[in-house]
């Protein structure tokens, strides 16, 4: 059974930190690592990665994969309350197409 | 607008009464997919839809039907709601499928209570 854990599960920080979000998975044929971002309601899409050691990048959001560990990091650098939401990391298998496997999420709370 | 739209946004209901919940996207997406989330288990999927007329099971579809008549749409059906469906329900789709697993494209949510 794929698998995919976030850590920590809720992190609060203030404005101008630095967090790293954790997301390790076990996966049947890996194809593809994704992270939402979830405010109100629906999750919005922020990277996706495929390829080991490759850093995504926008804005002060990056993330980055290693298939060998079997993880994925967040990094969000001098975080603002904007911020503040659900990060949530799901996995694509090439066994099953179109099955997706999210992680639990982690709570980001960004105080003033 | 690019949109998923879901209806309703929120329903209260009973055990046993029968009911659909529709979503439907204007994208021309090829896959469409359902997910629920509950508190501490985030997103699990439901069903999805590779393409019109292919639908597969999620990792909990128990309790749950769908089909995929026209590409626009891909209803969720409860046959008869039992009160551990009561959770946040979400539909999404995207463009390529599952081949590429590429950005999932999320409606608003159905808040479904079933007392």
């Amino acid at each position: 059974e794929d698998k995919v854990v976030q850590s920590p599960l809720s992190l609060v920080v203030h404005e101008g930190d630095t967090v790293t979000l954790n997301c390790s998975y076990e996966v049947t044929n890996f194809r593809s690592l994704l992270w939402y971002k979830q405010e109100k309601k629906a999750p919005t899409f922020l990277f996706m990665l495929t390829s080991s050691g490759i850093e995504k990048k926008s804005g002060r959001l990056s993330s980055i994969l290693d298939k060998k560990e079997l993880f994925s990091i967040l990094n969000i650098t001098a975080t603002q309350t904007g911020d503040s939401a659900v990060y949530l990391c799901a996995v694509g298998s090439g066994t099953s197409y179109g099955k997706l496997t999210f992680g639990q999420g982690t709570i980001l709370t960004v105080h003033p | 607008e690019a949109q998923v739209t879901q209806n309703p946004r929120y329903l209260i209901t009973v055990t046993g009464k029968k009911l659909t919940v529709t979503c439907s996207q204007n994208m021309n997406h090829e896959y469409m997919s359902w997910y629920r989330q509950d508190p501490g288990l985030g997103l699990r999927q439901i069903y999805y839809s590779m393409n019109v007329e292919v639908t597969d099971k999620g990792d909990v579809p128990e309790g749950y039907k769908v089909s995929r008549k026209e590409k626009r749409n891909f209803p969720l059906i409860l046959e008869s709601p039992s009160p551990n469906q009561t959770s946040l329900y979400f539909c999404a789709s995207s463009r390529a499928g599952g081949w590429t697993n590429e950005k999932l494209f999320f409606g608003s949510g159905t808040q479904l209570s079933v007392l």
